[in-house]
């Protein structure tokens, strides 16, 4: 079965240009989680989608970041202007229909902001 | 806020040495989870514990959860080159499925 799938797999932009990054869950997981991944701040949440709906969006940092999950099998997380200080690994995750919670990461983006 | 707590940040050891993580929860947590990422990787899920004082092992790995559910640790026992990544722990939230993670221990190993 293929896992979390997400592109692009590197992203070089110039300040100001809009960013979308995108996600494939894995089918049939109803949790869906973006992340964001930095030297300095680590792995942090930035919101999670539960049967496609969001649940929290309070790790969003500001409203230049803007989140969707249209249907079950798509999920984009949008950055509009990007700055420098957006260069980071993000990262979604999807987790079962289970109380586990166990999450299953996808490869991963790397932005990089110019 | 809920704070999920690891030490130390960094870990470097000769192969064949044991290594050992900690991971301190400022809550109760219902469970806790351990991810391991390679370098230039993604977090990949290892184990989650659930019982009060339970110990579960993977091989070298020996992971551990606290009598109160706010602590756990990760033992590895005779590293190996295989064994450099980060290695995080994470609890759930207050708010429901979404996971608080830790800054995780990055162990490096010389052979």
């Amino acid at each position: 079965d293929a896992g979390v799938i997400q592109s692009p797999r590197h992203e070089v932009t110039e300040m100001g240009q809009e960013v979308t990054l995108r996600c494939k869950p894995i089918s049939g997981h109803n949790s869906l989680f973006w992340y964001r991944q930095t030297m300095m701040r680590g792995l942090e949440l930035l919101i999670y989608f539960n049967n496609n709906v969001p649940i929290d969006d309070s790790g969003m940092p500001e409203d230049r970041f803007s989140a969707k999950m249209p249907n079950a099998s798509f999920s984009t997380l949008k950055i509009q202007p990007s700055e420098p200080r957006d260069s980071a690994v993000y990262f979604c995750a999807s987790s079962p229909r289970t109380t586990r919670n166990e999450q299953f990461f996808g490869p991963g983006t790397r932005l990089t902001v110019l | 806020g809920q704070q999920v707590m690891q030490i130390p940040q960094y870990q470097h050891v000769q192969e064949g040495e044991d290594f050992t993580t900690y991971c301190n929860s400022s809550t109760t947590l219902s469970n806790i989870q351990w991810y391991k990422q390679r370098p230039g990787g993604h977090p990949v899920f290892l184990i989650q514990l659930v019982k009060s004082g339970e110990v579960k092992k993977q091989k070298r790995l020996t992971f551990q959860f606290g009598e109160a559910k706010k602590n756990s640790s990760l033992h590895i026992t005779a590293t190996q080159t295989t064994d450099v990544g980060t290695y995080f722990c994470a609890g759930p939230g207050q708010a429901g499925t979404a996971l608080i993670f830790g800054k995780g221990t990055t162990l490096s190993v010389s052979s």
